[in-house]
């Protein structure tokens, strides 16, 4: 298998415009998790979901970030308009059968907004 | 809210010797996980252990669980130059999912 999958790795981005991040869990998976890493912050979870529905986007900062899951192997994360604060790196997980076991992440992808 | 609180934040140790780090919590868990990112990586799965164990073994990887003190640690014996990354604790309480730590950095200097 592959592993979690995300696009891209790095994305450099001016302030206001719109950011769109990809992943594809590992094939099976019934969770996917967004998570943001800040070295203020660590790392922070966004959003999860099972099988494609969303059940916790407490963690979404603001409005200016939404998600969506069309089918089981595809997910994305958008943030509209994007500020300088959003510069993280933004993880995608995904894992079997709980939202309480074993994790499997992506690489990642760096975003920068100036 | 950050769960499992790591101890130390950073560690230097010499190749050979072993490397251990603490995670602590605050309230009872269902499961805690260790997890390693190495820079610029994602993060990794090591061990999962559950509150009802105390003592996990994977390679020259030990996790202890000690409930009573809401404590966990992770020893890395015989370490070595590649396991220079970070660690990071993951609590399960209740029917949330995983809340990780901010980490420890360790450093293995050969």
């Amino acid at each position: 298998d592959a592993g979690v999958i995300q696009s891209p790795r790095h994305e450099v981005t001016e302030m206001g415009q719109e950011v769109t991040l990809r992943c594809k869990p590992i094939s099976g998976h019934d969770y996917l998790f967004w998570y943001r890493q800040t070295m203020m912050r660590g790392l922070e979870l966004l959003i999860y979901f099972n099988n494609n529905v969303p059940i916790d986007d407490s963690g979404m900062p603001e409005d200016r970030f939404s998600a969506k899951m069309p089918n089981a192997s595809f997910s994305t994360l958008k943030i509209q308009p994007s500020e300088p604060r959003d510069s993280a790196v933004y993880f995608c997980a995904s894992s079997s059968t709980s939202r309480q076991e074993t994790q499997y992440f992506g690489p990642g992808t760096r975003l920068l907004v100036l | 809210s950050q769960q499992g609180e790591e101890d130390p934040q950073a560690l230097s140790i010499q190749e050979g010797e072993n490397a251990t780090m603490n995670c602590s919590y605050k309230t009872s868990i269902n499961n805690l996980q260790w997890y390693r990112q190495n820079s610029g990586r994602g993060l990794v799965h090591l061990i999962l252990i559950r509150s009802n164990e105390r003592e996990k073994h994977s390679g020259r990887l030990r996790v202890t669980l000690d409930t009573s003190k809401k404590s966990s640690s992770l020893l890395i014996t015989a370490s070595r130059a590649a396991d220079t990354a970070s660690y990071f604790c993951a609590t399960v309480s209740g029917n949330t999912p995983l809340v990780f730590g901010k980490g420890t950095r360790l450093s293995v200097i050969a």
